[in-house]
């Protein structure tokens, strides 16, 4: 069964970096597109980004443009979002998905507290 | 970037009614829309996709409709267990822009 497992969180201070984990197991990591998710205290889910099959091409959303950067390594399964300059509206819990067009499958979150 | 709105916001419903969220997109998304279902301290659950295709394992109370800019999300049966909140997402061109969430609740 498809098992995604997030690792990484913790708190942090603004304006410093941060960088989250995705273990995957399953399935056939390499065959496909990785999200990244994330929902803030109290309120609704907000797409951060997806990286391709082979890692070739990433799309972000707005709010992580130009700081965040998704990355993947196929020979280890494992999914990254390098978080730069961090803000306190980045604090969330972050969610790793699989899929390109859905996520079918999420994992159960990993905390980002960013203090000032 | 295209906008995604629910309607409504929050709901009450009985176990065994009929419930109905709506989702309107900013231009044509095509049939690019997923609806998921969030619980407190739970990972997302993808219900329907392609706007209404049911995802394995998803209870056939479940339905999706639309196209274009409009879309429906329909359970036809309350149950306990679907006392949540659902988003719709587009996912026609980045960023894949979610919806504000319908929080169901029970009544």
């Amino acid at each position: 069964q498809v098992q995604l497992v997030e690792s990484g969180g913790g708190v942090v201070q603004s304006g410093r970096s941060l960088r989250l984990s995705c273990a995957a197991s399953g399935f056939t990591f390499s065959n496909y597109g990785m999200q990244w998710v994330r929902q803030a205290p109290g309120k609704g889910l907000e797409w951060v980004g997806i990286i391709s099959y082979d890692g070739s091409n990433q799309y972000y959303g707005d709010s992580v443009k130009g700081r965040f950067t998704i990355s993947r390594d196929n020979s280890n399964n494992t999914l990254s979002l390098q978080m730069n300059s961090l803000r306190f509206e980045d604090t969330a819990v972050y969610f790793c998905a699989k899929g390109t067009s859905y996520a079918t499958d999420w994992g159960q979150g990993t905390l980002v507290a960013v203090s000032s | 970037d295209i906008q995604m709105t629910q309607s409504p916001s929050s709901l009450s419903a009985s176990v065994g009614d009929r419930v109905t969220i709506t989702c309107r997109a900013s231009q044509s998304i095509t049939s690019y829309l997923g609806w998921y279902q969030v619980k407190p301290g739970k990972a997302p659950m993808l219900l329907i996709y392609a706007a209404s295709t049911l995802q394995g394992g998803v209870p056939s109370r479940f339905s999706g409709s639309g196209s274009g800019t409009d879309f429906t999300l329909t359970i036809s049966s309350l149950q306990p267990e679907d006392f949540a909140t659902y988003y719709c997402q587009q996912s026609f061109s980045s960023p894949f822009t979610f919806g504000g969430g319908t929080k169901v609740q029970i009544k």
